[in-house]
Formats: structure tokens, C-alpha cells, sequence
């Protein structure tokens, strides 16, 4: 039982090239997020999938895009990358009610030069 | 505006000890989750309260949510190694809301 499995886990890349994080989970969850965490700022969420076809703005989208693929998976992908974007990106999924816990990945390492 | 605060940011204490750790809001929050986070993994969930007053016991960690539900706290007991980590805490205002998350404290046990 994989849970949610986050590919690659570690990535460079030079700023203005384009990459897709991948994420899948296989626990039947409707509900998919992504993340970044950066030191002091905590978890702050990219965007979230409420269920498979939907695709929701959360805190700090700019700069990013994502596609619910199915109900397994949600992918996310820099367009073109800027240093800024330098961070850990975690994916998460969980049953759609808000008490339930979100079951995350082991996240992907991800440097802009 | 963090609406999810967590006090201290560190805390480095000896084993043994024992320790809280503050999560507080302005706002009143439907339920609240704990989390604990290790070096190079995702976080994972410890513990779920959703009443007022709520105390919750995981082991040597014992949970509390305010009765207000506007805050929660969590107290470790004689502290171990094994305990060291980044504890997230997390909520949601509605039952159908996103999570929120808290900036975490990062909790160091000093053998």
C-alpha cells in the first residue's frame, strides 16, 4: 500500500526551462493538493482538486498550472521556472470532508539555478 | 495575515522533560489537526479534534482543543529523541473548507 507517491523526488533545473511534478495516491481519495513549504513560511497550498475534474486556486498559484488526470492522479507544472519557485513541493490527498486527515508524500526537491 | 499561530518556533529542550506547544487563532475553527514531520518525509497526522474542550491522548502526547476552538495545545511528557520533529497544526473554519496550515515548531530533544 504505496499511499501518495511523489515523482521525481529531487530535480535542478535552470530558470525559464518546464517541468510536471507527478503525484498519485492509491487510497481512493477524491481530494488532491499541492503544496510548497519554504523555512519560516510553513505549508502553503498551490492548488487543490476537490474531485476528479475540478481545479481549484489556493494560496499561491501564480506561476503554476495543474490537471487532475484522474481520480489517482493530479500533476503539477511550472511553465517556466524562476528561482523563486526554489522549495519542496509535497502532494497530498484526502476524503473530501475538512476533519479527515490529508495523507501526504514524501515530496520533491526542487532547485531553480 | 498567518491565521494559524504557533508558538514557540523552537524549542530545544532536554530528554525527559516535558513540554507544550501553542497553536492560537483569532477565528473559530470546526476542527483542528496535529501533524509531526521528520527530516526529508511529509508530514503525518497525529491527531484530529473537532469538540470544545477536547483532550486527546496519543501516548506521552496529550492534545487539547480550547473550548472556544479558537486554539489547541500540545503537551509531551518526559520527552524523547524519537520526539524530534516539526509539528504542523492545521484547521479548517468549515466542515467543507481547505486546511489551513500553521508554520510549525520545530522541536529538537537533546539526549
Amino acid at each position: 500500500n504505496a499511499g501518495v507517491t511523489q515523482t521525481p523526488k529531487f530535480q535542478v533545473l535552470k530558470t525559464g526551462q518546464s517541468m510536471t511534478l507527478q503525484c498519485a495516491q492509491d487510497m481512493n481519495h477524491n481530494s488532491m493538493y499541492w503544496y510548497r513549504q519554504d523555512p519560516g513560511m510553513g505549508l502553503r497550498l498551490i492548488y487543490y482538486s476537490a474531485s476528479e475534474g475540478t481545479t481549484d486556486k489556493g494560496e499561491v498559484p501564480n506561476g503554476y498550472n495543474v490537471s487532475r488526470l484522474n481520480k489517482r492522479e493530479f500533476s503539477l507544472r511550472l511553465e517556466s521556472a524562476a528561482p523563486s519557485q526554489t522549495s519542496v513541493y509535497f502532494c497530498a490527498s484526502s476524503f473530501p470532508v475538512s476533519n479527515q486527515p490529508q495523507h501526504f508524500g514524501d515530496g520533491t526537491r526542487l532547485s531553480i539555478l | 495575515t498567518q491565521l494559524l499561530e504557533q508558538s514557540p518556533q523552537f524549542l530545544s529542550i532536554q530528554e525527559g522533560e516535558n513540554l507544550t506547544v501553542y497553536c492560537n487563532s483569532s477565528s473559530v475553527f470546526s476542527s483542528l489537526q496535529w501533524y509531526r514531520q521528520e527530516p526529508g518525509e511529509g508530514p503525518v497526522l497525529l491527531v484530529t479534534v473537532v469538540t470544545g474542550g477536547e483532550v486527546k491522548k496519543l501516548k506521552r502526547l496529550t492534545f487539547q482543543f480550547g473550548d472556544a476552538r479558537k486554539d489547541s495545545s500540545l503537551h509531551i511528557t518526559a520527552a524523547q529523541p524519537g520526539d524530534t520533529g516539526l509539528y504542523l497544526c492545521a484547521g479548517s473554519m468549515n466542515r467543507d473548507d481547505k486546511i489551513i496550515f500553521g508554520k510549525g515548531t520545530r522541536l529538537h530533544i537533546l539526549p
